[in-house]
């Protein structure tokens, strides 16, 4: 079946300027979570989505970073006025119950 | 909070011989640890893991032991291939992995040489 995927797979931006990420999770899958890996780092935890409650948010870096799950699907990473420092792979994942599985990722290189 | 650290960041061995990686946790509470790799350009897949009632399990070439005592659990890769090498990340979670997110280590790069 259809694994994860996220859009766009690369994305540039100039500094100051607004993104928005997509992941669309495996069909049925309740819990959905976003990483962010820097070059040669392991994965940083953002922000996780379990059913209807509210996110888990801790792992959010600033208050430009934000993420919202619609209809308890589709999910999109917003980062406002986007820094150099956000220059990183960010990665979604959903499951079922244990397992995690991850999409391709998406590449933001900020200018 | 959870804390995992991964050794070596870098391991190079020849096709055939055997890798292992190694992670310690920093919460005793923890109860869920995969591994999973990832290939250039890709996102990471599980390739195996282990809860804590258990203290080893085995998968063809791939097998993970645990010490809860000790708060470490380990990679082992016997007779190791080519398409073995990537980075893999070993990952400590609470609640069986059912809820919240995995802390990962930082990940080791193996080459496996022909």
């Amino acid at each position: 079946g259809a694994g994860v995927s996220q859009s766009p797979s690369n994305k540039v931006t100039e500094k100051g300027k607004d993104v928005e990420l997509r992941c669309d999770p495996i069909s049925g899958h309740t819990a959905l979570y976003w990483y962010r890996q820097s070059l040669g780092q392991g994965l940083e935890f953002l922000i996780y989505f379990q059913g209807n409650s509210a996110p888990d948010k801790s792992g959010l870096p600033s208050d430009r970073f934000s993420a919202e799950r619609t209809g308890g699907s589709v999910s999109t990473l917003t980062i406002q006025r986007t820094q150099q420092e956000d220059s990183a792979v960010y990665l979604c994942a959903s499951s079922p119950r244990y397992t995690q599985y991850f999409g391709p990722g998406t590449r933001l290189t900020v200018l | 909070g959870e804390n995992v650290e991964q050794h070596p960041s870098t391991l190079s061995v020849q096709e055939g011989d055997s890798a292992v990686i190694k992670c310690t946790y920093s919460d005793s509470a923890s109860n869920y640890f995969p591994w999973y790799k990832q290939e250039l350009g890709k996102g990471p897949q599980l390739i195996i893991d282990i809860r804590s009632n258990v203290g080893e399990k085995k998968d063809q070439r791939i097998a993970v032991t645990l010490n809860k005592t000790a708060k470490h659990f380990s990679l082992h890769i016997t007779e190791t291939q080519p398409e073995d090498s990537a980075v893999y990340f070993c990952a400590a979670s609470t609640n069986g992995g059912s809820q919240g997110n995995l802390i990962f280590g930082k990940g080791t790069k193996l080459s496996v040489k022909p």
